[in-house]
């Protein structure tokens, strides 16, 4: 199975800064990877699939790159609402397999 | 426009049989790709099964050979058959489709989810 790792596991972080997330998977997937938000008690929500494509409805200030093993997910000026755990997902193998979250909280 | 029903989970005994069920509207379910994802308490998502356009179907280890992917296409509606149900199979099941036509990737469309406690 292919590992995805995400770090920091949570961190705090003020409304208006940038924030950053890390995924590593333990193998090569291309792009075949995406973020994910969740917010308490709700389903997940995609943000960014393909790596880097923005699901529409999506505000700009998410941001998505990487390919291969390496990914990032940027937070460019942190609302009120992004307040929530980051989940990343590989779908290039069997099982999918997702990382094990990043809570974003308000310092 | 696309919503995912789910209905089906309940408390239910060790070595119980249940089935989830996921009604689709605004899209047909047997033209897209559709999982299950499930959550267990205080923990992340956790892909379940998939079953493709064409009736391909593909199950995470923990549940292979104990669940079972299916749907119905006059019903539009999606079935996971859970059977020999653990403790560990405690947790909130979702129903999910691909993304919206001209995206990649699957989980685009989520549903409200469904709690299956299995405990004695």
């Amino acid at each position: 199975d292919i590992q995805m790792t995400q770090s920091p596991s949570s961190l705090s972080a003020s409304v208006g800064d940038r924030v950053t997330i890390t995924c590593r998977a333990s193998q090569g997937i291309r792009n075949n990877f995406s973020w994910f938000q969740q917010k308490l008690g709700k389903a997940p929500k995609r943000l960014i699939y393909a790596a880097s494509s923005l699901q529409s409805g999506v505000p700009s200030r998410f941001s998505g790159s990487g390919s291969g093993t390496d990914f990032t997910l940027t937070i460019n000026g942190l609302q009120p609402e992004d307040f929530a755990t980051y989940y990343c997902l590989q779908h290039n193998n069997y099982p999918w397999t997702f990382g094990q979250g990043t809570k974003v909280e308000i310092k | 426009e696309v919503h995912l029903v789910e209905s089906g989970g309940t408390l239910i005994q060790p070595g119980g049989s249940l089935r989830l069920s996921c009604a689709g509207s605004g899209f047909t379910v047997s033209s897209t790709y559709m999982s299950w994802v499930r959550q267990a308490p205080g923990k992340g998502p956790e892909w379940v099964s998939v079953i493709y356009s064409g009736g391909s179907t593909y199950y995470a280890d923990s549940v292979k050979g104990r669940f079972t992917i299916s749907r119905d296409n006059p019903k539009n509606t999606l079935y996971l058959q859970m059977s020999n149900l653990r403790p560990e199979d405690t947790a909130v099941y979702y129903c999910t489709r691909e993304g919206q036509m001209g995206t990649i990737g699957p989980f685009g469309y989520w549903g409200q989810g469904t709690l299956v406690t299995v405990s004695s």
